[in-house]
């Protein structure tokens, strides 16, 4: 089955730029979309169809995907931006199958 | 506005069979062709897919869940169910129900607390 790798965890003072990957096999091919988890709430899609934001999440969420690597980018950091955040891919290579990566938390310093 | 709502116990004991249930408001689960899917998530782990079920009833399954797991849909009642058997502590979790937009999962619901124990 396909397979999604996260860095566990990325630190980032407030103001910078988080940069957070997945990659995959050619995930360049696939769509990939991004979810933003804290404590005690559900998921919230940030990044759909790799790079499309859905209504009401700030234009510092960005994405883009190419070649093995998925990349959600937060620019100018706040501290409400801390939580874990999961890449996740829809895989019909045999059957039809919703693949999420492991997670990446990201510290605001 | 889409909403949807997890219900179920919150305490189950080892062995036995886990049913859940979300109901969906703000709009028919038969009428659009979306997915609706179950995904947990596990003390100190990340999300996990469950499976899940099309607007025509077809469904889909986590191969490593596959064994144990059914989802199927009540267009009646507008809801969606997840039954899960042969339940260990592995799989106290936090259950969310959800649908599809594309390939996204665009819509949650806030999740239920699921514990076994005896």
């Amino acid at each position: 089955s396909y397979v999604l790798t996260q860095p566990p965890s990325v630190s980032v003072a407030p103001g910078q730029t988080a940069r957070l990957t997945c990659g995959g096999h050619n995930i360049g091919n696939k769509r990939v979309h991004w979810y933003q988890r804290k404590p005690g709430q559900a998921p919230v899609l940030v990044v759909y169809d790799d790079r499309d934001r859905p209504s009401g999440i700030p234009e510092r969420f960005s994405g883009s995907n190419s070649g093995n690597t998925a990349t959600l980018t937060i620019s100018r950091v706040e501290a409400g931006d801390e939580a874990d955040y999961y890449c996740q891919v829809w895989d019909s290579t045999n059957d039809h199958h919703v693949v999420f990566g492991g997670g990446t938390r990201l510290a605001v310093l | 506005q889409l909403q949807l709502q997890e219900s179920g116990p919150g305490l189950v004991k080892p062995s036995e069979t886990l049913s859940l249930t979300c109901t969906v408001s703000g709009g028919s689960i038969a009428s659009s062709n979306y997915y609706w899917d179950w995904i947990r998530q596990s003390p100190g782990k990340g999300l996990e897919w469950i499976g899940s079920v099309y607007y025509s009833g077809n469904t889909h399954y986590n191969p490593s869940l596959k064994s144990r797991v059914a989802i199927s849909m009540d267009t009646s009642k507008n809801q969606f169910s997840l039954k899960l058997r042969s339940l260990t502590a592995a799989d106290t979790a936090v259950y969310y129900c959800a649908r599809h937009l594309g390939y996204s999962l665009a819509y949650w619901g806030q999740g239920t607390l699921v514990t076994v124990s005896s």
